[in-house]
């Protein structure tokens, strides 16, 4: 089983829809998890850090943290076709060690206009 | 310049060549990773350093070298790389064990 498991999708909306993303886990000592959006040629771009369980939300963006299903999620509502993207989980902390993140494989988003 | 700056951003090179991939930081961080990312796998984390030690080493082949002068500079020396090396390789720093932000990545084909 692999410690992070992501969909990767294509998954197609239509503009304005609200947009589900998720991964699971395996390791119960992350504590960390963040969600990272990356345009096609580009570097990741850090869209969302939260620590431990419960919700957390930017503008558009919620993220949820369920550690006792360990299981995540990044909603984005009001979706735009310039949230096309890829998008990665990423999680870490506990018995992992200090600096090593475990990311999922992301999941290829397209918001038709 | 603001962020985390990579180069070069497309690099080329032999089977035989000798290069190196350079990363700043602006952000006076403390701590510069090196991650490898390859068409439909996840990001492998390769070199870790904070405050300029390197604090992990993920198995990487010798062929790769990474160098940290200070804290806002990290280099990778690539030295007779294999075809299967080719891959986007993407710098980031990060303050203790925040999120990290990424540069743009240099997209590296062997030859």
């Amino acid at each position: 089983q692999k410690e992070v498991e992501q969909d990767p999708g294509p998954l197609s909306v239509p503009e304005g829809a609200i947009v589900s993303l998720n991964c699971t886990y395996s390791n119960s000592a992350f504590q960390y998890f963040m969600w990272y959006r990356q345009y096609s040629r580009k570097g990741p771009e850090l869209l969302m850090y939260t620590y431990s369980s419960g919700n957390k939300e930017d503008g558009r963006f919620t993220a949820q943290v369920d550690k006792s299903s360990k299981y995540i999620s990044l909603f984005i509502r009001d979706s735009q076709p310039s949230d096309s993207a890829t998008y990665l989980c990423a999680m870490g902390g506990g018995t992992s060690g200090t600096y090593k993140y475990i990311f999922g494989t992301g999941t290829r988003l397209k918001v038709l206009a | 310049e603001t962020g985390v700056t990579q180069t070069p951003r497309h690099l080329v090179m032999g089977m035989t060549n000798k290069k190196s991939l350079k990363c700043e930081q602006h952000l006076g961080h403390n701590a510069m990773y090196w991650y490898k990312q390859s068409a439909k796998k996840p990001l492998e984390l390769m070199f870790v350093y904070s405050l300029e030690e390197r604090v992990e080493n993920n198995s990487v082949p010798s062929r790769f070298s990474p160098e940290c002068p200070n804290s806002s500079h990290l280099f990778l020396h690539l030295h007779t790389l294999q075809p299967e090396d080719s891959a986007l390789y993407l710098c980031a720093s990060s303050q203790d064990r925040q999120g990290r932000f990424f540069g743009q990545g240099t997209r590296l084909t062997v030859v």
